[in-house]
């Protein structure tokens, strides 16, 4: 079956700092999404990933794709408190989906 | 549009005793998923639904039961709770396949004495 591997698992962040999360499949993608649950809330909706290599930016986070379509990127730029959360990847090889266990981000003031 | 709205917010239940989670979601989208999260966890799918009538196992089917039939709403049951069986209860619907948004509901938080 398809294996997801997110990392790292948690991660405490300096405000002002940058920072990168990493999710790895076992398999090639059709696609991966990314989200973003806040404390105590629900998994948001942040970007879709499709092409082998692909970049996507939303301000000061930046997505990428890898070439061989196994493994995707989320880099965060000068850290701020509202970035507080957990970002899960999620995967999609054909119809099946998963969800990464997610990088729990902690900012330090 | 509410979006997608799940029933109850919270409830405590005895190992033993049954209960129906509601999933509502009012943007016509054909496929409807329940998700388990445990704390500090990944979501875990349990089942899910390509179309009204329909249902599949996920990844932890076992325990729980779900029905379709209707298009707008998706029941997760319960039909003896465990104490193994205290979550956060996440439902989601998206248009098509793997290729759209999901849109989460805002969870059920269950815990089973």
């Amino acid at each position: 079956g398809q294996q997801v591997m997110q990392i790292p698992q948690y991660q405490h962040v300096q405000e002002g700092e940058d920072f990168t999360t990493y999710c790895n499949s076992s398999t090639t993608l059709s696609n991966i999404q990314w989200y973003k649950q806040r404390p105590g809330g629900h998994p948001v909706f942040l970007i879709q990933l499709v092409k082998s290599g692909e970049v996507k930016k939303q301000k000061r986070l930046t997505f990428q794709f890898g070439e061989a379509k196994k493994n995707s990127s989320l880099h965060i730029t000068a850290t701020q408190t509202t970035d507080v959360g957990t970002y899960f990847c999620r995967l999609a090889a054909g119809n099946k989906l998963t969800f990464g266990g997610g990088t729990r981000v902690l900012v330090k003031p | 549009n509410a979006g997608v709205t799940q029933t109850p917010k919270f409830r405590v239940l005895k190992t033993g005793q049954s209960m129906t989670l509601l999933c509502a979601q009012d943007m016509n989208h054909e496929y409807m998923y329940w998700y388990r999260q445990d704390p500090g966890m990944g979501l875990r799918l349990i089942h899910y639904s390509v179309g009204e009538g329909t249902t599949a196992k996920g990844e932890v089917p076992d325990g729980y039961n779900v029905s379709r039939l209707k298009k707008q709403n998706f029941l997760l049951g319960l039909e003896s709770a465990a104490p193994s069986q205290t979550s956060v209860y996440f439902c989601a619907s998206c248009s098509t396949s793997g290729t759209d948004t999901q849109y989460f509901g805002p969870g059920t938080r269950l815990t089973v004495l």
